[in-house]
């Protein structure tokens, strides 16, 4: 266990729609990171935050947008899905910007 | 578990030896590489990392090589066991201060009894 707590684990919906990917870094991790892995693809860097800011930004769509809560917790919402969107998203969560990130388990996303 | 990476490129040992996998990676700039392992249906786990003013670094049973002339990463494992069994993704960052890390393909380590 990383210590990274992704909710839901599985999530099923219509193309269209708008969905909410919710991530709890480890406890005094200051970063969160957010990655998209696709079956036939590897890992791709989608966005990542320090301390409530924006910090890097990677291949994120315009669709997507990504924040951090004052408690540190952080949400990737997914707007107007298509089912090229269908992946397993990761956050990651580390104590500082460069150092290594432990992942969560991912949010499996099926969009039909 | 789902299964990452259908077709990745494989790597079979037997249990037992040692195996080395191997990355191209793509910017001579970067200056800090992680190698990740992921089993089926989890999240990828840190292994070991280098910078770049280092060549060699060793852990526990894994080395990892790094060869700025030709952009080359490897990681050994050393008398692999069937918990290596895995996808093995290497990572470089392009960014000093963040981690906005640029993932390789990775590779299927298949451990043979």
């Amino acid at each position: 266990d990383s210590g990274v707590t992704q909710t839901p684990k599985h999530l099923i919906t219509a193309t269209g729609q708008r969905v909410t990917l919710r991530c709890s870094p480890r406890s005094g991790d200051l970063s969160v990171y957010w990655y998209q892995q696709s079956l036939d693809q590897g890992l791709q860097f989608l966005i990542q935050y320090y301390n409530g800011e924006e910090r890097a930004k990677g291949n994120i769509l315009e669709r997507f947008s990504a924040q951090q809560f004052p408690d540190l917790h952080s949400e990737l919402n997914l707007s107007s899905l298509e089912l090229g969107d269908s992946a397993l998203y990761f956050c990651a969560s580390s104590v500082g910007p460069d150092r290594d990130a432990f992942f969560g388990q991912g949010t499996r996303l099926t969009v039909v | 578990g789902e299964s990452v990476g259908l077709h990745l490129p494989t790597l079979s040992v037997q249990e037992g030896d040692n195996s080395i996998i191997n990355c191209a990676y793509s910017n001579s700039a970067s200056d800090y590489f992680i190698w990740y392992k992921q089993e089926s249906g989890k999240g990828p786990q840190f292994i070991i990392d280098i910078r770049s003013n280092m060549d060699k670094r060793q852990g526990q049973r894994v080395t990892v090589l790094l060869n700025k002339t030709v952009k080359h990463l490897s990681l050994q494992i050393a008398a692999t066991q069937p918990g290596d069994s895995a996808v093995y993704f290497c990572a470089e960052t392009l960014d000093n201060y963040g981690q906005n890390f640029v993932f390789g393909p990775g590779t299927r380590l298949s451990v043979l009894p």
